[in-house]
């Protein structure tokens, strides 16, 4: 089964407001990622934050983590229309070479 | 720099058939995997290679077969295509000293009648 479950399945905004979505993990990490999917394409890595962090910035993004709740958020501020695409959280297990994806949350920017 | 390339972009089969998906990267990387994403899911991992000369079932290896041929290449292999391999694939690569960033192929899209 997937180790991270997106929340919201699907997200509609407008330009200009804020996008968060959020990410819940069942068993213990090393890090947390999020990927950034434009429809037809391959992943996009957008941000890493390791299990002993608790919040990371990177332009208009920011990522939180609660590794006690084991979920992470992201923030997109600011949203465009080209921010719209599917997001997806993908988790690093402790000693493990695998990185498995959640099931991933589609973003929509009306311009 | 090309970063990961996959080899077909789309590809049609008919049930049965054999094919060969074709992944290379150019990053020098050790570690290589292979997804396939079905409509409205995540990926799903098929198989992996941690580093050359080794490889390791991953959640949906069933009906797969892989080859890490040298470093920089990893190949997929259908034996006997069903419908219910109908998806995209993916190809990534990464490396562990950069907390495992993947770096994802184009994919390839893949029908099996």
């Amino acid at each position: 089964s997937q180790q991270g479950e997106e929340d919201p399945q699907a997200l509609s905004i407008q330009e200009g407001e804020n996008a968060t979505m959020n990410c819940s993990y069942k068993t213990s990490i090393n890090n947390l990622q999020w990927y950034r999917q434009n429809s037809g394409r391959g992943l996009v890595h957008l941000i890493l934050i390791r299990s002993n962090e608790r919040e990371k910035h990177s332009g208009r993004l920011r990522v939180t983590l609660d590794t006690s709740k084991k979920s992470s958020s992201l923030l997109i501020t600011a949203s465009r229309a080209a921010d719209t695409a599917s997001y997806f959280c993908a988790t690093r297990n402790t000693g493990g070479f695998k990185t498995i994806f959640g099931a991933g949350t589609r973003l929509f920017v009306k311009a | 720099n090309a970063g990961v390339t996959q080899t077909p972009k789309f590809q049609v089969l008919k049930t049965g058939q054999s094919m060969t998906l074709q992944c290379a990267q150019d990053m020098n990387h050790n570690s290589m995997y292979w997804y396939r994403q079905d409509p409205g899911m995540g990926l799903r991992l098929i198989y992996y290679s941690a580093s050359e000369g080794t490889t390791d079932k991953g959640e949906v290896p069933n009906g797969y077969n892989v080859s890490r041929l040298n470093k920089r290449e990893f190949s997929l292999r259908l034996e006997s295509a069903a419908p219910s391999q109908t998806s995209v694939y993916f190809c990534a690569s990464s490396e562990e000293v950069q907390g495992g960033i993947q770096y994802f192929g184009a994919g390839t899209r893949l029908s099996v009648l």
